[in-house]
This record gives structure tokens, sequence and C-alpha cells, in this order.
């Protein structure tokens, strides 16, 4: 599995847009980007998946430039409740497992 | 939106006891998994199984740790005797039917308390 680096954390205002970069330089051929996020007291949940160039969906952006050894993962016009911790996983769709790392904490101000 | 639950919310137990946490995986999905997360801590992976087996498990999981899918609907992990450091929350999630849906469904997760 690919290992990953990510801020420890982040602050932000409402209404703005968030950006959180991840480092990957040991990206394997067959890796996926995969992004989950944490609210406290409760379990993970995937937010957005991508193995190259840019995948959009109703949450998030993910950028992936063409040498895939970073990604960022962009929220646009946050609010308090994006307040959580973010996860960037690296590896095989076909793992078997996750494996966490401390990921970002993300506190949203008013 | 199908989603995945467990049981109980809160399990607070006496050193030394068995506990056994339930899950009620997402209806079609094929691949479930036991994952726990230590208060303040990484969530950390325990197992995975699939097709009424286990696939793969970390080592975390040893001989007090089992799991089981009695029934078509129900996935558990049992704590044979558990201890204070088993104390966290416990994340079930499962995904497919095809192996390469890698997005896994987590439940809400039940907080474990050893006294």
């Amino acid at each position: 599995l690919a290992k990953t680096t990510q801020p420890i954390s982040m602050d932000s205002y409402e209404g703005q847009e968030v950006n959180i970069t991840c480092s990957h330089n040991n990206i394997a051929t067959n890796d996926y980007i995969t992004w989950y996020q944490q609210f406290p007291s409760q379990g993970p949940r995937f937010i957005i998946q991508g193995y190259k160039t840019k995948v959009t969906n109703e949450v998030a952006s993910l950028f992936i430039p063409a040498d895939r050894k970073s990604s960022t993962l962009s929220l646009p016009r946050v609010s308090l409740s994006d307040t959580a911790v973010y996860y960037c996983l690296v590896g095989d769709r076909t793992d078997d497992k996750i494996i966490f790392g401390k990921g970002t904490r993300l506190h949203i101000l008013p | 939106e199908p989603e995945v639950t467990q049981t109980p919310s809160h399990q607070v137990t006496q050193m030394g006891q068995e506990v056994i946490l339930r899950c009620v995986p997402i209806s079609n999905h094929l691949y479930f998994y036991w994952y726990r997360q230590i208060l303040g801590q990484k969530v950390e992976f325990l197992v995975s199984f699939y097709n009424n087996e286990i696939s793969e498990k970390s080592e975390i999981f040893d001989d007090q740790f089992s799991v089981e899918r009695p029934d078509g609907s129900n996935f558990t992990l049992k704590i044979r005797s558990t201890k204070l450091e088993d104390s966290a929350m416990y994340f079930c999630a499962s995904s497919g039917p095809l192996a390469a849906d890698s997005e896994q469904f987590f439940g809400p997760g039940t907080r474990l308390t050893v006294l």
C-alpha cells in the first residue's frame, strides 16, 4: 500500500473553498486514490475516488496531476458541518482492507 | 438509501466477559469488515470476510476475536474474554457485490467500554 502524507490539521471559514492536498509518491499503476470523511463519533464515509485527472461529484472534486504523485480534495463553499477528519487513501480497488492514516482534521470557523 | 446498522450502540462489560457486537450489512453486499477506533486514535482494520470465511485479518485480531455470519443478514464480532484495552468504537463495514466495488459503507459503530 502506498504511503500517503497529508496535513495534520487545517482551519477555514464558512463559505470558503477548501483544498486538502495528499502526497503519494510511491503510488502504483493499479492504485486508485480515495477520500473518506469522518465526523466525531461516526463511522468513516466515502467521499470520492479517482484514478487520474479530475473527478467531481455532488460533494467534492478530486484533482490528480498527470504523475499521480499527489492529489487534492476540493470542498466548495464549506459550512460548519464540514468539520471532520478527511482521510486520503491509496490502493488497489480490490484491496481487502482500508488502512487509515491520521487524516486531516478540518475545522470550519463561522 | 441503504445503510449498515449496528447494535448495540453502546456496550459496557466487565473485564473477562464475552461480548458480541452485531451488524447488518447492506443486503446485496458480499464483503464484510470490522474496524476499531480507540478514542483519539486512528481507525484500525481488524478483519475482512467473504464467502463465509475470513479473507484477511490484522495482528490485532488474535484468538480472542472471532467473526460469524450466522444467517443471511447478520455479521457478528465476538470478543471472547474482554480486556481493558479492547475499549473502543467498533465499526462494521460492507462493500460489493463486486470485488472492484471498493467503496466501503460503514455503520454508526458500537462503543465498547470494558471496566
